[in-house]
């Protein structure tokens, strides 16, 4: 079993929806969790962070997490076709320094 | 304030042949770690350095890789012999040691090994 577990998509939206990204970890210990974005040929982008339960907003984006569930989801609203991208889950674990990847899940917004 | 510098971009070798990356991190950042990234998957570590000391190198294939981080702040990766199944995606990363929640990992541009 993998530390953090990602459907790998695509998943595809029409432009101006919700997308819904989600992802669960599998150790307790973890104390924060990250979304990078990450384009074709490009590097992984860090575009928000939460460690306490409940919701983080930032803009469009929004950071959902639940640690009795051990499930994280990012909710991006009003999706653009320049959200397209394959989006990483992360968690930190205990020790401060380490971090937990998913595979992506690849979103697809359609004009 | 530069981030994560890497290179080469690109690496076209031949099987057998040896190659090397490098990394400059974010400025301060005692943190560095190297990721492989396959295509379609997550980064996955390879080493973990904190400071000039490589802390988390458990997944680090030791017969063919090896790293070093002098003086703490830039580090090489070299492969020797590279093999067809090392193409991918190279990825340094550095992060500021702390107890912070906002203790987050910046990444490089990657260099892109492709081994024919």
């Amino acid at each position: 079993q993998k530390e953090v577990e990602q459907n790998s998509g695509p998943l595809s939206v029409p432009e101006g929806a919700i997308a819904s990204l989600n992802c669960t970890y599998s150790d307790r210990g973890s104390q924060s969790f990250f979304w990078y974005r990450q384009y074709s040929g490009k590097s992984p982008e860090l575009i928000m962070f939460i460690y306490s339960n409940g919701d983080k907003e930032d803009g469009r984006f929004t950071a959902q997490l639940n640690k009795a569930s051990q499930y994280v989801s990012l909710l991006i609203r009003d999706s653009q076709p320049s959200d397209s991208a394959t989006y990483l889950c992360a968690a930190r674990g205990y020790n401060f320094n380490k971090f937990y990847f998913g595979s992506g899940t690849k979103l697809n917004v359609k004009p | 304030e530069a981030g994560v510098v890497q290179s080469p971009r690109y690496k076209i070798i031949e099987k057998k042949q040896p190659v090397a990356f490098w990394c400059n991190p974010i400025s301060g950042h005692n943190t560095l770690y190297w990721y492989l990234q396959n295509l379609g998957q997550g980064p996955e570590l390879l080493i973990r350095y904190e400071n000039e000391e490589a802390v988390d190198d458990s997944q680090l294939p030791k017969d063919r890789f090896s790293a070093e981080r002098l003086k703490g702040v830039d580090s090489t990766l070299k492969i020797q012999p590279a093999e067809l199944g090392d193409s991918a995606v190279y990825l340094c990363a550095s992060s500021l040691r702390g107890s912070s929640g906002a203790n987050v990992l910046t990444f490089g541009a990657g260099s892109r090994l492709t081994v024919l």
